[in-house]
């Protein structure tokens, strides 16, 4: 599972309360991903992060933020969750260099937002 | 914008049966493209492929990329019910990220 922990596994949420998802790492990877996954859309990226404080967009990004406060832990934050946010939630580090670079996942965050 | 599209959405077939799941891409700077098996949890790695007309196998499953087509396929030979899952197609982009495809959802019949 490349030392990736994610918590919660599932939630149940309210329209407009905050959320925070944690993935943790434990092998000190760099690079650190969160995607969502909906019915006929594959997975999405939503934030990446390719170190300590830094981060980037990825193409579904609005309405959610990140935080990486250390190499470990990245946080992915809905500010006020909305049922489109509904979806399942992986995160992922990147493993390999020099043109051999994969993802790895984690188990997944179900994320149900009433 | 970078895309990747996967055929077909959804394939149901007979246990025995041998499979090939479609992958075409458009990319602005190719680096590699990566497939990856769904089954209930996360997405398992499968093969990473950069060169074009080399063959990946790991069992019963290959495959192979497509440069001048912009394209790669996944063979599946004498599919078993285990086999069943969501295979997914991704292009690597800078920052090591990934763009993946929809999905093809397999389903193996006994």
């Amino acid at each position: 599972d490349a030392g990736i922990t994610q918590s919660p596994r599932h939630k149940v949420t309210e329209t407009g309360t905050p959320v925070t998802l944690r993935c943790h790492q434990t092998e000190n990877h760099r690079y650190m991903y969160w995607y969502r996954q909906d019915p006929g859309h594959g997975l999405r990226l939503i934030h990446y992060s390719y170190g300590v404080k830094d981060t980037d967009k990825g193409e579904v990004s609005d309405g959610y933020s990140v935080s990486r406060s250390k190499t470990e832990d990245f946080l992915l934050t809905l500010e006020s969750a909305t049922s489109s946010q509904t979806s399942v939630y992986f995160c992922a580090i990147s493993e390999g260099q020099g043109g051999d670079e994969k993802l790895f996942f984690g188990s997944g965050t179900q994320l149900s937002v009433l | 914008e970078d895309k990747v599209v996967q055929s077909p959405l959804s394939l149901v077939v007979h246990e025995g049966d041998t499979v090939t799941l479609n992958c075409s891409y458009e990319v602005t700077n190719f680096r590699s493209l990566l497939w990856y098996k769904q089954e209930k949890k996360a997405p398992t790695f499968l093969f990473m492929l950069t060169s074009s007309g080399i063959e990946k196998k790991s069992g019963r499953l290959s495959s192979i990329l497509d440069k001048k087509e912009l394209s790669s396929i996944l063979n599946i030979t004498a599919t078993q019910t285990g086999d069943s899952a969501i295979y997914l197609c991704a292009d690597l982009q800078g920052a090591q990220k990934l763009v993946f495809g929809q999905g093809t959802r397999l389903t193996i019949n006994p």
